[in-house]
C-alpha cells in the first residue's frame, strides 16, 4: 500500500467551476502538507504549504488538512483554463524527505 | 533570483553508458535534494544533501547511482552503467537551512533521461 493515495484523474471541469482535489495518507508522522502544480514538461511548483491540521487560503486556492482522517484537500474557486495542470499532493514528517502522490491531471474547459 | 537549474534538460543514452546530471540550487540553499519520476509512478525521493554532506540517501536505488556535492554548491548525479529502468525524469530541488523552511522546497525543471 502506498503511503499517499491520489486519484490520477483526469478531471475535466468547465471554466468557473469549483475544483476539489484530494489525497489520503497512512503515515501518522506526516506534519507538513503541500500542494504542487506541474505543467507539462516542467518541474513541480509549490502552490500551498500547511503545517498540521487546519485550513489555509491564498487567493482562489484553499488547502485543508484533516489529520484525524488522514485526508487533505485543495479547492480551486473560479477555475481558469490556466489552472489546467497536474496537481501533486506531497507531505513529510519534517525531516526533509517528501513523499508525493501520483498527481491528478486537471483540465479546465473554456 | 535564479531558480534551481538542471543540466542537461534531455539526454538519450544507450544501455551500459554513463550519464551525469548536474544541479545548481538556489543561492544560499544549503539543502539539496534529488528526486526521480519513472513512467507512470509518483515522484520519489533519492537523497538529500546538507551543504556537502549526505543527510539521507535512503532512496538511492542501487550502487549504480552516485551523487556528489563537492564544496556544498552544485551537485551531480551519475548513473553508471545506465539500465533501461533508469529512464525517467530526475528532479533536483533545494531549500533554505533550518527545519521549518525545509518543506518549502523549490524544484528545477528536471533532466529527462531516456535509456535505449
Amino acid at each position: 500500500q502506498k503511503e499517499v493515495e491520489q486519484d490520477p484523474g483526469p478531471l475535466s471541469v468547465p471554466e468557473g467551476a469549483i475544483v476539489s482535489l484530494n489525497c489520503t495518507y497512512s503515515n501518522s508522522a506526516f506534519q507538513y502538507f503541500m500542494w504542487y502544480r506541474q505543467y507539462s514538461r516542467k518541474g513541480p511548483e509549490l502552490l500551498m504549504y500547511t503545517y498540521s491540521s487546519g485550513n489555509k487560503e491564498d487567493g482562489r486556492f484553499t488547502a485543508q488538512v484533516d489529520k484525524s482522517s488522514k485526508y487533505i484537500s485543495l479547492f480551486i474557486r473560479d477555475s481558469q483554463p490556466s489552472d489546467s495542470a497536474t496537481y501533486l499532493c506531497a507531505m513529510s514528517g519534517g525531516y526533509q524527505k517528501v513523499t508525493f502522490g501520483t498527481g491528478t491531471k486537471l483540465q479546465v474547459i473554456p | 533570483e535564479a531558480g534551481v537549474t538542471q543540466f542537461p534538460s534531455h539526454s538519450v543514452i544507450e544501455k551500459g553508458q554513463t550519464v551525469t546530471l548536474r544541479c545548481d540550487p538556489i543561492s544560499g540553499h544549503d539543502n539539496l535534494y534529488w528526486y526521480r519520476r519513472v513512467m507512470g509512478k509518483e515522484i520519489k525521493f533519492l537523497l538529500h544533501f546538507v551543504k556537502e554532506s549526505k543527510q539521507d540517501e535512503s532512496g538511492m536505488p542501487n550502487n549504480r547511482f552516485l551523487a556528489e556535492r563537492t564544496g556544498g554548491t552544485y551537485s551531480t548525479l551519475k548513473v553508471q552503467p545506465a539500465e533501461l529502468e533508469d529512464s525517467g525524469v530526475y528532479f533536483c530541488a533545494s531549500s533554505l537551512p533550518g527545519t521549518d523552511s525545509g518543506n518549502t522546497i523549490y524544484f528545477g525543471e528536471g533532466s529527462w533521461l531516456t535509456v535505449v
